[in-house]
């Protein structure tokens, strides 16, 4: 059973608009939470995260919200560019604190030009 | 960028053979992982090492197994190779408690 969902497997977005993306957990469990921007031949690289006890974290263009009672974690990005153009994966960490992250299942996000 | 190199980046190989894989660090980070990434489930945790030979399981651990002997090095092996573990296979590191992970450049595996 998939305790992070990414229900969304893709996403279209035009230039310098808002990108939404959404994951859901099942688990109320996790402590932390984290995206990851993932380009073709690459790694996943680290966006950001944001502690349970928190409701938002600000990065630049980069916003993710948690609502703890509705176990859902999103990731706005404003403006979209082209660039941003890649999969996007969140990640939670369970409060047992083993390090052992549990991904979803990752939406590919496209900003058009 | 975190200094992550994995060995080799591609190969080919066949049902019955052992394979291994290899994660080298340069960031004396405590932590490394390996992961795999298939279509439709994300990247599930295969092993992970909190220290020089010290090893857990992941959630997909079975029919692979890992060795730590130094602190910069993390290596994966597939005793016996079959076509379910064609995949790509991601290593990570970390250092400290909730700091976030940070991934190699990946491993495509196809086992034919």
């Amino acid at each position: 059973d998939q305790q992070v969902k990414q229900n969304s497997p893709s996403l279209s977005v035009q230039e310098g608009r808002i990108s939404i993306l959404n994951c859901d957990y099942t688990n109320s469990m996790f402590d932390y939470f984290l995206w990851y921007k993932k380009y073709p031949a690459e790694g996943p690289t680290f966006l950001i995260s944001i502690s349970s006890i928190k409701d938002k974290n600000e990065d630049g263009r980069f916003t993710v919200f948690l609502n703890k009672s509705a176990k859902h974690l999103s990731l706005h990005i404003v403006p979209s560019q082209p660039g941003d153009s890649a999969v996007y994966f969140c990640a939670a960490i369970p409060t047992s604190g083993t390090y052992k992250y549990i991904f979803g299942t990752g939406t590919r996000l496209k900003v058009l030009a | 960028d975190a200094g992550i190199t994995q060995s080799p980046r591609h190969k080919v190989t066949e049902t019955g053979t052992p394979v291994t894989l290899r994660c080298h660090q340069t960031e004396n980070h405590r932590y490394m992982y390996w992961y795999r990434q298939d279509p439709g489930h994300g990247l599930r945790l295969i092993h992970y090492s909190y220290g020089v030979k010290d090893t857990d399981k992941g959630e997909v651990s079975d029919g692979y197994s890992v060795s730590r002997s130094k602190t910069e090095d993390f290596l994966l092996t597939l005793e016996s190779a079959t076509s379910s573990q064609t995949s790509v296979y991601f290593c990570a590191i970390s250092d400290l408690e909730y700091q976030p992970q940070h991934f190699g450049d990946g491993t495509r595996l196809s086992i034919l």
